[in-house]
């Protein structure tokens, strides 16, 4: 069953503390994994798209990378406006469906 | 503006009382979808339309239906809803469904209390 776990569920970091959020998939074959931003009470904000192992994206303190398993977030000296729920959603190639990770909130502290 | 609107942004009906989420884009977009968001479950695909009069089911297309008559509008219809629909609703459109043009745009979402 295709499959799309992300962790932590929730981070709480300090402004300035770097870290990463971990995205896993399990598909046949990918044809996208894409991450969003939601703030409460909004939609789905689009922050990348990556389509191969070894690929890599950056916004501001946002990079995400990508591997034949699993996609990161890695956050650089967050600051507290960077304070979201981070989604991660994927295309299985050959198909039309989007599955979404739960998300993950991240929290940051001044 | 590009925008992807959805009406209402909250409902409050009873069980079985037929409703309809209306969700446009101006955007000339190809593709688009529904959603449900419910706590710790995340977004699930409810259902899609890569283009006019072509829809499909998502991963929880039951207890609702959608027709694409035009490019620009993609409705919700929940013919008799029941309690365990209650939810936050997302409409989402993409340019189509080639690479480079998958990135979705969403809605502002519709939040529905079925009691």
């Amino acid at each position: 069953e295709d499959q799309v776990t992300q962790s932590p569920e929730a981070l709480r970091l300090q402004e300035g503390e770097s870290s990463s959020l971990n995205c896993s998939y399990t598909v046949s074959g990918l044809r996208g994994l894409f991450w969003y931003r939601q703030d409460p009470g909004k939609g789905p904000e689009f922050l990348f798209t990556l389509y191969s192992a070894g690929e890599e994206k950056e916004k501001e303190r946002l990079k995400a990378t990508l591997t034949k398993k699993e996609s990161f977030l890695h956050i650089t000296a967050p600051k507290p406006e960077d304070s979201a729920t981070y989604l991660c959603a994927v295309q299985e190639a050959g198909g039309f469906k989007t599955i979404f990770g739960a998300g993950t909130r991240l929290f940051v502290k001044a | 503006e590009a925008q992807v609107t959805q009406n209402p942004r909250y409902l409050i009906t009873v069980t079985g009382k037929k409703l309809t989420v209306t969700c446009s884009q101006n955007m000339n977009h190809e593709y688009m979808s529904w959603y449900r968001q419910d706590p710790g479950l995340g977004l699930r695909q409810i259902y899609y339309s890569m283009n006019v009069e072509v829809t499909d089911k998502g991963d929880v297309p039951e207890g609702y239906k959608v027709s694409r008559k035009e490019k620009r509008n993609f409705p919700l219809i929940l013919e008799s809803p029941s309690p365990n629909q209650t939810s936050l609703y997302f409409c989402a459109s993409s340019l189509s469904i080639r690479e480079g043009e998958e990135t979705q745009y969403f809605g502002p979402g519709t939040r529905l209390l079925v009691l």
